[in-house]
């Protein structure tokens, strides 16, 4: 297990549902990353936090809602989504500039 | 746009031979270079980083890197099945940025 921890590790919910994803790191680290991994595709790039803002948004539908509360925190709200949606929720934390420490990751399905 | 780019494989060994993962990138003036292994289902683990022009060793990975040629690579000796894994390329961009840019990954089987 690393330093970064996510819950819930699965999570299954239908299309009118509202859940959130938390990330949480023990490591000191000043940046805070979600990413969406699908099946048979390669890592995509969701929100960047540093220092507790938002420095990227890489062009994400807004049925997913990102909040980082302070540098240990992040929370990636969800509502509305779609089965397309259903994938490995990604969460990592750095002390940028360096390598990354990414949680376990939820594995989500949608109905 | 910044691209890293990989072969996306598989890429099949015999048990005991030396496994060689590719990357290129586009951003000249990248600083960082990782290697990450991800199992099936798993999250991405850090094994390698290399930050300067040759090779750097760690039991029996070996990373090199060449900017010159904007290429980094992966060699693990003495490969086991456990090394099945997808090998994924991460670049830190110029400019001290802390946001990487991932390679699709490369699939690796060692096969007994």
């Amino acid at each position: 297990e690393t330093g970064v921890t996510q819950t819930p590790r699965h999570l299954v919910m239908g299309m009118t549902n509202k859940k959130s994803l938390k990330c949480e790191q023990h490591l000191g680290h000043n940046a805070m990353y979600w990413y969406k991994q699908s099946a048979k595709k390669p890592l995509e790039l969701m929100f960047v936090y540093s220092l507790e803002e938002r420095v990227e948004n890489n062009s994400v539908p807004s049925r997913f809602s990102p909040e980082c509360p302070n540098s240990s925190h992040l929370f990636l709200h969800l509502h509305t989504l779609q089965p397309e949606d259903s994938a490995l929720y990604l969460c990592a934390s750095s002390h940028a500039p360096g390598q990354q420490f990414f949680g376990p990751g939820t594995r989500l399905t949608v109905l | 746009q910044k691209e890293v780019e990989q072969n996306s494989g598989p890429l099949s060994v015999p048990e005991g031979a030396i496994a060689s993962l590719n990357c290129t990138y586009s951003d000249r003036g990248s600083q960082s270079f990782f290697w990450y292994r991800q199992y099936s289902g798993k999250s991405p683990e850090l094994i390698m980083s290399i930050y300067s022009n040759g090779d750097k060793e760690d039991g029996r990975f070996t990373a090199q890197l060449n900017k010159a040629s904007q290429y980094v690579s992966l060699l693990i000796r003495d490969s086991q099945p456990s090394d099945s894994a997808t090998y994924l390329c991460a670049v830190n961009p110029s400019g001290g940025s802390y946001i990487p840019t991932f390679g699709r990954g490369t699939s690796l089987i060692v096969h007994p």
